[in-house]
């Protein structure tokens, strides 16, 4: 099946740096890729919508100039918290959509953001 | 915006047991989800449904539009079946998907 990769898998960083977060689909396509945010026993919660080539999309109540998102090509979507606070310490995981006849999200293995 | 409920929230059963989850969500969508989250968090997408039922394995999912309700089944249940087990609705209009809080599942040998 699809696979989508996250990198990395787990950061820790100092409070104040940025942290860049890769979402890859390896074997197709994706025009458009989710970023999502997990809290510790919570449900996940959509922060935005990726398009391939134009501006991302962001929930409400998601800061779109400490969430940056690109994604720059079919298979891959980058998203970069910058000046992380230990707030933003979270689970965050990316999709990618496979449109057509198949059509489904696949999810990659998440990442595990912790701020100090 | 979709409110989308679980349950049970919690759930231990015995090694073989037939096991239900249930999914109910508030507004149409286009599509419904059943993930499976275990502890390191990765993600595995189980079914996809936007009518009737599929089934995989020992896993079936069946939806009814009209009561916008949605169950997970698995028979002959295992311990390797012990997960999270998470409903997410795709709504009308929305790319995005609303998730459940989802079910934990333990399986006792």
């Amino acid at each position: 099946g699809a696979v989508v990769s996250q990198h990395p898998s787990w950061v820790i960083c100092k409070s104040g740096t940025s942290v860049k977060i890769e979402c890859r689909s390896l074997d197709f396509q994706a025009t458009t890729m989710f970023w999502y945010r997990q809290f510790p026993k919570q449900s996940l919660m959509l922060m935005a919508t990726s398009n391939e080539g134009s501006k991302a999309t962001y929930e409400q109540g998601v800061e779109k100039d400490k969430f940056l998102i690109n994604h720059a090509s079919l298979t891959l979507s980058t998203l970069t918290v910058t000046s992380a606070h230990p707030e933003d310490s979270s689970f965050y995981i990316c999709s990618a959509h496979l449109g057509g006849v198949r059509e489904t999200q696949y999810f990659g293995p998440g990442t595990r953001l912790l701020v100090l | 915006k979709n409110e989308v409920e679980q349950s049970p929230q919690n759930l231990t059963a015995q090694e073989g047991e037939f096991i239900t989850i249930n999914c109910s969500y508030s507004v149409g969508i286009s599509a419904l989800h059943w993930l499976q989250q275990h502890p390191g968090g990765g993600i595995v997408s189980l079914f996809m449904l936007s009518s009737g039922k599929k089934k995989h394995g020992r896993l079936i999912a069946t939806i009814n539009i009209q009561e916008k309700h949605s169950s997970l089944h698995i028979t002959a249940s295992h311990p390797r079946d012990s997960a999270v087990y998470i409903c997410a609705v795709r709504s009308f209009g929305a790319d995005g998907l609303t998730f459940g809080k989802g079910t934990h599942l333990i399986i006792q040998p």
